[in-house]
């Protein structure tokens, strides 16, 4: 089993959608959440931590469920420039900090 | 924020080649780590480069493949010997941030001939 699956999609929707994004992480000790996003041949960049009170940027909105170790990342009123890859990253902290990714969910927001 | 930049950009190497890959931060970090991600697929630790000290390894990943320097606070090298078409790949470095949040450079796009 993957340290954290996610659904690789594509989510093909259009612009002024809602879509929801899913992700199961399977070490309990894991401490840090986060929601990644990575554009086509670019490099990963933070879009948003995730707190166990759930929290909200704007649009976009994560939720973290420990009992379940399920996370969520919901965004509301798709734009095109929204289209990309979502990362899935849960920090485990063991004898050192690092980052575990899933292998992201692919969003495509048509017009 | 921190800023990382990476050199080279990309490059095609023959096999059984080196290639050494650096990453330059421009404020001084404690932690730096070096990701790869093969085609079509996320990003996998390779190592933990610490500096005055001897890089940490993850599974399936070892130092005379992936051999790291880290001289000071600021810059890291990364090094993928004796190569191979298994090899090629996007390799990033990244920076722990606040103890927190992780920046990434803009990779390095390898291909192995």
């Amino acid at each position: 089993r993957k340290e954290v699956e996610q659904d690789p999609g594509p989510f093909n929707v259009p612009e002024g959608a809602t879509v929801a994004f899913n992700c199961t992480y399977s070490n309990s000790a894991s401490q840090s959440f986060f929601w990644y996003r990575q554009d086509c041949r670019k490099e990963p960049k933070l879009l948003m931590s995730v707190y166990s009170s759930g929290n909200e940027d704007g649009r976009f909105t994560a939720q973290l469920n420990r009992a379940s170790q399920y996370i969520s990342l919901l965004i509301r009123d798709s734009k095109l420039s929204d289209s990309a890859t979502y990362l899935c990253v849960v920090n485990v902290k063991d004898s050192s900090y690092k980052l575990i990714f899933g292998s992201g969910t692919r969003l495509l927001v048509r017009p | 924020s921190a800023v990382i930049s990476q050199k080279p950009s990309r490059d095609i190497c023959q096999r059984g080649t080196s290639l050494t890959i650096q990453c330059q931060v421009d404020s001084q970090v404690t932690m730096m780590f070096w990701y790869r991600q093969q085609p079509g697929q996320s990003l996998t630790l390779i190592a933990t480069a610490n500096q005055g000290s001897e890089a940490t390894y993850e599974s399936g990943f070892v130092i005379d493949k992936f051999p790291i320097s880290r001289p000071n606070l600021t810059f890291s090298t990364l090094t993928v010997s004796n190569m191979s078409p298994e090899d090629s790949s996007i390799y990033l470095c990244s920076v722990d941030w606040a103890g927190n949040e992780q920046f990434f450079g803009p990779g390095t796009r390898l291909t192995v001939l």
